[in-house]
């Protein structure tokens, strides 16, 4: 199957910062979403970006499918920004990367 | 947008019994769901993948006898952890293909105590 690797596994931020989320697969995709899991365990769909870049609001997101690399941009954090970001590449199948847990801290 | 309900949201049962968790699109048809199993602080791993009808494909390592799969139909998947066992304890969510992409289920958390 396909290897989803995101960077960095951790991050914490001060609330109004900036950060950038990155996402490398190891096989070409059909296409790529995003998502937020919040702390309750929810999952919420941010971007179904299988190539270029779209924006929302204060997050965008950019992926080069040819280069295999998909980038989260999470600008002016807020604290209920703080959860685990999953990057997920579908071929026959879906698969989830190992995740990006974020921190916002007040 | 579309909208797949699960329930329960939570879940405690004592070991031995069995626990039945149900997917239902709301507002598409699901002819497949698929069905995810996250421990804590891990990423989610696809446990098997059901289509509207048919037997359900399971991945390698998962016992087929001991989560059941149904997909009766074109709006309900259910998955019964049978013989519940305190390493079973996990949050499981299921999702499915839609028009807006990947549409997923708020998840189960299940406890067997």
């Amino acid at each position: 199957g396909i290897q989803v690797e995101q960077s960095p596994p951790d991050l914490i931020l001060q609330e109004g910062a900036n950060s950038t989320l990155r996402c490398n697969f190891s096989d070409s995709v059909n296409n790529l979403q995003w998502f937020h899991q919040n702390p309750w365990g929810q999952l919420i769909n941010l971007f179904y970006i299988p190539s270029g870049t779209k924006q929302n609001g204060r997050l965008s997101a950019t992926t080069v499918a040819t280069e295999r690399y998909s980038l989260l941009y999470i600008s002016s954090s807020q604290t209920t920004d703080s959860g685990v970001y999953f990057c997920a590449p579908t071929g026959n199948q879906f698969y989830f990367g190992t995740g990006t847990s974020l921190t916002v801290i007040p | 947008g579309a909208v797949v309900s699960q329930h329960p949201s939570w879940v405690i049962c004592k070991s031995g019994t069995s626990v039945k968790i149900e997917c239902r699109s709301l507002d598409f048809q699901a002819t497949t769901m698929f069905w995810y199993r996250q421990f804590p602080k891990q990423s989610l791993m696809l446990m098997a993948t059901s289509n509207e009808g048919s037997k359900a494909t399971y991945e390698q390592g998962v016992e087929k006898d001991k989560f059941l799969i149904n997909h009766a139909s074109l709006t309900l998947s259910t998955l019964t952890v049978t013989s519940a066992h305190p390493e079973d304890s996990s949050f499981y969510i299921c999702s499915a293909p839609s028009n807006y992409g990947y549409t997923f289920g708020s998840g189960t958390r299940l406890t067997v105590v």
